[in-house]
């Protein structure tokens, strides 16, 4: 079974810049989230949607980040502009149930 | 807002010493808590406790949850260099999971 897809791997971008980052989720989960993960911290949710509806995205900067799920498969996450404190590591995860999550191997991003 | 505490934040020993990892919880709606390791990828499920299955073991592995105090304990017996990674506790909710920030154990030959 493939896993969760994300790519870009690895992205390096100046303040003030825009990046985006996309998942594709194992196929036939419904439920799609995104966590930011800040060196030495857990991961933190950004956005969970259901299908192509967002069901919780009260973490999520909405100045500077916004996230899709156009046909409730694919997503794409973006920043723009970004800051330095935005360096971190954006795991996609899906899930059917959720005691069932699986994650992605994760978008690092260095902001300089 | 759901809070999860670990303790403590890193911790190194030695091959074939016993290691213990806590998990402190102060949660609205308590449904699960789960363990994952995180080494230098996506994190992978371990264990998942909830009220009816308070104790999972899996080899080296074992976890118990104490619903009444409200912590979890991971332990770890017997340790390897492979078992240097992040691990991170992490409460269910009714439809998201939230994270502590992990304790980082390093596993010296």
């Amino acid at each position: 079974e493939a896993g969760v897809a994300q790519s870009p791997r690895y992205k390096i971008i100046e303040k003030r810049q825009s990046v985006a980052f996309w998942c594709n989720p194992i196929s036939g989960h419904a439920t799609l989230y995104w966590y930011q993960q800040i060196l030495g911290q857990g991961p933190k949710l950004l956005i969970q949607f259901q299908n192509n509806g967002v069901v919780d995205d009260s973490q999520l900067p909405k100045d500077r980040f916004s996230a899709e799920r156009l046909k409730g498969v694919d997503s794409t996450l973006k920043i723009q502009p970004a800051k330095l404190e935005d360096s971190a590591v954006y795991l996609c995860a899906s899930s059917e149930e959720i005691n069932t999550i699986y994650f992605g191997e994760g978008s690092w991003l260095t902001v300089v | 807002e759901d809070k999860v505490v670990q303790s403590p934040l890193s911790l190194v020993v030695h091959e074939g010493d016993t290691v213990t990892l806590n998990c402190s919880y102060e949660v609205t709606n308590f449904r699960s808590l789960l363990w994952y390791k995180q080494e230098k990828k996506a994190p992978t499920f371990l264990f998942m406790l909830t009220s009816s299955g308070i104790e999972k073991k899996s080899g080296r592995l074992s976890s118990i949850l104490d619903k009444k105090e409200l912590f979890s304990i991971l332990n770890i017996t017997a340790t390897q260099t492979g078992d240097s990674a992040v691990y991170l506790c992490a409460h269910r909710g009714n439809y998201k999971l939230t994270f502590g920030k992990g304790t980082l154990l390093t596993v010296n030959p």
